[in-house]
């Protein structure tokens, strides 16, 4: 029930471009996406509805694939200040608890 | 802007004692979580809240758990003999009424058993 993130990590050069998946084997009702620095808590981006709904948030961005339960985050021209955790977070039902999958560290080098 | 807040930020205690941790949630939320974090890994939900009681709780959240909103603001997180595997960060997290709304997180609790 858990969610896959994909890739476990990355390590880019400040202005790279990046790309987080987070798939389910089970039907989605909506996908919460969070970044979590060292020692701190998950701080939160974004939420994706079913419906294939792209969402922006000035260069972080996100898009939800129904047909194949899979939510893709998005990151241009990354900056320093983006490395972190990022987590995706599913609800299955509507409403309710989410369940994280386990993480994608993100590292920015100048 | 609005925060959830929790303390303490760090709470060190004896194997088989009972700990209580405590949020604030954001006043207009009604939805109320406890989630945790075992250093490295992922956030793991532990229990839902929802007018004054139990939504749903999670296999890790067993008797030795209970949550409590004794008034107006304050949602509280009970572990009554703590274990060294309780060692954890444990984040209080709110959310307003409707199908699908933000999760806001505390900054969390830092649980140490020795």
């Amino acid at each position: 029930q858990q969610p896959v993130q994909s890739p476990q990590a990355v390590i880019l050069r400040e202005g790279e471009d990046a790309v987080i998946n987070c798939s389910s084997s089970k039907a989605l009702y909506s996908v919460h996406w969070y970044r979590q620095k060292h020692g701190e808590a998950p701080v939160f981006l974004m939420i994706l509805l079913k419906g294939g709904e792209q969402k922006g948030h000035e260069k972080i961005s996100a898009s939800f694939n129904e047909k194949k339960q899979q939510s893709s985050l998005y990151l241009t021209a990354s900056q320093l200040s983006y490395s972190g955790t990022y987590f995706c977070g599913t609800d299955y039902q509507g409403a309710q608890k989410l369940v994280f999958g386990q993480g994608t560290r993100l590292t920015i080098n100048p | 802007e609005p925060e959830v807040t929790q303390t303490p930020s760090h709470q060190v205690t004896q194997m088989g004692q009972e700990v209580i941790l405590r949020c604030v949630p954001i006043s207009n939320h009604l939805y109320f979580y406890w989630y945790r974090q075992i250093l490295g890994q992922k956030v793991e939900f532990l229990v839902s809240f929802y007018n004054n009681e139990i939504s749903e709780k999670s296999e890790i959240f067993d008797d030795q758990f209970s949550v409590e909103r004794p008034d107006g603001s304050n949602f509280t997180l009970k572990i009554r003999s703590t274990k060294l595997e309780d060692s954890a960060m444990y984040f209080c997290a709110s959310r307003e009424q409707g199908a699908v709304h933000t999760q806001y997180f505390g900054p969390g609790t830092r649980l140490t058993v020795l």
